[in-house]
């Protein structure tokens, strides 16, 4: 079983739409979680942690649901900009703090 | 800011031939990874390290070996290298839980292109 699956898409949505990915994890003793955004023939880069509560960047809003092992990203009023791979990323601590990502979601956002 | 740094940045190799990809980090992190991405298959753990000395095999290791002298540096070679190991190869580090600042993170290099033929 994968660490982690992921919806790779691709998403195909006009500009100021809203958008959503989910990704699932199978470890239950994973402690941290992120979402990556990778432009094309680029390396990926930090979007946002992922913290229990749920936290929100500007148009972005990412949460987390421990009890089912998922994560989630939304997207509000989506930009041309915003088109890119996201990938969702778990991490453990206790297995040499490695870091776990699913094959990313592709979006494209079209005017 | 360099952060995490390879190279070559792009390499064409013949069937056989051996080859190190470079990478350093100036961000002081213990924690050091390669990944190879290949097109639609996400990113796989070759090999990490926790720290100056250790290694440790992740998920497609065969093909690939590495070695970790300093904290700064974790080079990746490549033996007798196969059309299969054709990809695009991350290097990578975190600075791990519990150590204050940013938080544990992983920062990529820019990404070496290779091509086996």
């Amino acid at each position: 079983r994968k660490e982690v699956e992921q919806d790779p898409g691709p998403f195909n949505v006009p500009e100021g739409a809203t958008v959503a990915f989910n990704c699932t994890y199978s470890n239950s003793a994973s402690q941290s979680f992120f979402w990556y955004r990778q432009d094309c023939r680029k390396e990926p880069k930090l979007l946002m942690s992922v913290y229990s509560s749920g936290n929100e960047d500007g148009r972005f809003t990412a949460q987390l649901n421990r009890a089912s092992q998922y994560i989630s990203l939304l997207i509000r009023d989506s930009k041309l900009s915003d088109s890119a791979t996201y990938l969702c990323a778990v991490n453990n601590v206790n297995t040499g703090n490695q870091f776990y990502f699913g094959t990313g979601t592709s979006l494209t956002v079209i005017p | 800011n360099a952060g995490v740094t390879q190279t070559p940045k792009f390499r064409i190799l013949k069937i056989g031939q051996s080859m190190t990809l470079q990478c350093t980090q100036d961000m002081n992190h213990n924690y050091m990874y390669w990944y190879r991405q290949d097109p639609g298959m996400g990113l796989k753990l070759i090999y990490y390290s926790v720290g100056a000395g250790i290694t440790d095999k992740g998920e497609v290791p065969n093909g690939y070996n590495v070695s970790r002298s300093t904290t700064e540096d974790f080079p990746l070679r490549l033996e007798l290298a196969a059309p299969s190991q054709t990809s695009v190869y991350f290097c990578a580090s975190s600075q791990g839980l519990g150590r204050g600042g940013s938080g544990n993170t992983i920062y990529f290099g820019e990404g070496s292109w290779l091509t086996v033929v």
